[in-house]
Parts: structure tokens; C-alpha cells; sequence
């Protein structure tokens, strides 16, 4: 099944503790971006890829970073994460030249 | 910069009644424009999507269309059912543009019996 998948699924940490939440796609696409929804907002990119090793920041970046070492996996760091970072988190991914996203299912995250 | 403005809601509605959630959008260049739905503890899944002016997406028993002169892709349904409820996001990604979505902020849909 084509698909994209998030790990962990629902997280609480505490401020300045890193964390990664994976993402990983079993289409072979090339693009993949990060989001985040916050309530009276929508979604707002964080960072995208659009392939191995070509990364670039989103609307929203700071305190946050990526990497895309291998094509099917594009983790999102937070290396001191602070309660501004409290959301719920989505990965996407779609193949080159195609405008169709594919989303994954999301992580909720609570930084105290 | 490109943005989407989405009617506020959250919307309820009887069983059966008509649809439509108002989408209005400014974009630098040539947007192509999507309709996605999240369902309660769900990811986002696309619902319809048109590429180019006057083309009407459908999907589902949903459908809009890409106005141009109004810039806008108003979502319509002619007899919502209670499965409908969901949160309803437009959105656009501009051609050449990186595949990046521009959201709107989103609109609850409550369908009740």
C-alpha cells in the first residue's frame, strides 16, 4: 500500500530535550516537505527536499532541521524544542512534477 | 506573497442540506488549486483539484470551480451526509513553484441528522 508514515504518532517532551519524528514514503517520490497546523492558522511549511540532499527552508523554519540522506526518509529535528513547537506536525511527499501531495498521519506534539 | 482565504467556521448543517465553503485566493503566478479534507484524527487527503481556469474539479459529490476572474474555488455539495464532517482546507501550489502548498486557515464542517 502507497503510502506515508510518521513515528512517534503523539509525543510529550519538555523544553530543550531533542527529539527526531521520522518520516518515511514508499512511492519513490522526490519531493517531501514538512508541515505544521496550528488552530486559525492552517498549514504552514516548515522545510522541503527535493531530493537526496537538496534541502530548503519553508515558511516557518526556525528551530527547526532536516535531512534527506536517503530518498524514502526525511526526518525532522528539534534540537532544543520550546512550547512555541507544541503542534500538530504532518509529513507530505509527491513525485517530481506531479502537484499532488501525499500526506502522512500526523504527530501531535506537547512541549511542557 | 501567494495566500487563500477560506470562509470562518465552524459550519453545521442539517442531513442533506446544501454546501458550499467560500475560497478566495491572490497568487504571484499561475496557482493550480486543491481541496483537502481531514477527517477527525486523520492526515490530509485530497478531495479534488483543478489546474487551470474554468476547470471544475469533482469528487465524491463535491465539486468547484477555478475562476480566474474572481480568483476564487468556492467548494460545493449538493446533499451533505454526516460522514461529511470533516475539516475542509483550500489551498495552492504555484506551477514551477516547488510543489509547496499555500493553505487556507481551514473550516469545520458539522453535519448533523
Amino acid at each position: 500500500e502507497a503510502q506515508v508514515t510518521q513515528n512517534p504518532r503523539y509525543l510529550i517532551t519538555v523544553t530543550g530535550k531533542k527529539l527526531t519524528v521520522t518520516c518515511s514514503q514508499n512511492m519513490n517520490h522526490e519531493y517531501m516537505s514538512w508541515y505544521r497546523q496550528d488552530p486559525g492558522l492552517g498549514l504552514r511549511q516548515i522545510y522541503y527536499s527535493m531530493n537526496v540532499e537538496v534541502t530548503d527552508k519553508g515558511d516557518v523554519p526556525e528551530g527547526y532541521k532536516v535531512s534527506r540522506k536517503e530518498k524514502r526518509n526525511f526526518p525532522l529535528i528539534l534540537e532544543s524544542p520550546s512550547p512555541n513547537q507544541t503542534s500538530l506536525y504532518f509529513c507530505a511527499s509527491s513525485a517530481a512534477g506531479q502537484e499532488t501531495q501525499y500526506f502522512g498521519p500526523g504527530t501531535r506534539l506537547l512541549v511542557l | 506573497g501567494d495566500s487563500v482565504t477560506q470562509m470562518e467556521g465552524p459550519v453545521t448543517l442539517s442531513e442533506e442540506a446544501f454546501l458550499t465553503i467560500n475560497c478566495t485566493y491572490t497568487a504571484t503566478g499561475y496557482p493550480s488549486l486543491f481541496w483537502y479534507v481531514q477527517y477527525p484524527g486523520e492526515g490530509l487527503q485530497l478531495l479534488l483539484k483543478a489546474t487551470k481556469a474554468d476547470d471544475k474539479g469533482s469528487n465524491k459529490g463535491f465539486e468547484a470551480t477555478y475562476r480566474k476572474e474572481t480568483t476564487s474555488f468556492h467548494l460545493e455539495k449538493g446533499s451533505v451526509q454526516v460522514s461529511d464532517s470533516a475539516v475542509y482546507f483550500c489551498a495552492l501550489t504555484i506551477t514551477g513553484g516547488g510543489n509547496k502548498l499555500t493553505f487556507g486557515t481551514g473550516t469545520q464542517l458539522k453535519v448533523e441528522l
